[in-house]
């Protein structure tokens, strides 16, 4: 069955430092991997996906993700933290194990940027 | 995203009153979901249709029932509502044309309707 980790419900960050926030999946089939932000009182969006082309896929705002199979990762990050940063992250699993697609949701990682 | 609407954005209802939440999108995706996200446990699947004639139940159906009354119309029902069910509620479409299993069906969310049962 899938499964998200995301390894930290809560991460800190002084604005202009960079950012990380990680999640490791479980998956049996090859996965689709995705990462959401949801800023205070809205809905959520998507930052970036990974569809088994580039390891290596670029979103919006600045942040990336590397899928890592070998150590079933998909860590974003972001170069330097804006204070609009600030919010809850989610990462996301989908893959055919259902016989459908269906989304697998981590917990959630809440970043707060210190000015 | 302005292509999936909720209503209503806020509701507050009572112990054993029943309840609509309402999705409309215009996105003209086939697919559609309904999430609640509690604190601390992420988004987590009720119910989901991937047309108007196939509804099949998620991970936590109980207490709720849905209603594709088109395309482009996805209702969730709480039938007698509980505290316990105070969350908040997402409507979610995909569309499995575009890009196919390579696409991973990305989903996209409306901006959710913060239900409190007192």
């Amino acid at each position: 069955a899938q499964s998200v980790t995301q390894l930290d419900s809560h991460v800190s960050v002084s604005e202009g430092t960079p950012v990380l926030l990680r999640c490791n999946y479980s998956s049996s089939y090859s996965p689709s991997l995705f990462w959401y932000v949801q800023h205070p009182n809205k809905g959520l969006q998507l930052l970036l996906k990974y569809t088994s082309a580039a390891t290596l896929v670029k979103g919006i705002n600045g942040f990336e993700a590397e899928f890592k199979k070998s150590e079933t990762s998909f860590h974003l990050t972001k170069p330097s933290a804006h204070m609009s940063d600030a919010a809850e992250y989610f990462c996301v699993v989908s893959d055919l194990s259902s016989g459908t697609y269906k989304y697998i949701f981590g917990t959630g990682t809440r970043l707060k940027v210190l000015a | 995203d302005a292509d999936v609407t909720q209503t209503p954005r806020n509701r507050i209802t009572k112990t054993g009153k029943r309840i609509m939440l309402e999705c409309s999108q215009t996105k003209g995706h086939d697919r559609m979901y309904w999430y609640r996200q509690d604190p601390g446990l992420g988004l987590r699947l009720i119910y989901y249709s991937f047309d108007v004639k196939d509804i099949n139940k998620g991970e936590i159906s109980d207490g709720y029932s849905v209603s594709r009354q088109a395309q482009a119309k996805f209702s969730l029902s709480l039938e007698s509502a509980i505290p316990n069910q105070t969350a908040l509620y997402f409507c979610a479409t995909s569309d499995p044309t575009r890009g196919g299993g390579a696409d991973g069906e990305t989903q996209y969310f409306g901006p959710g309707t913060r239900l409190l049962v007192l």
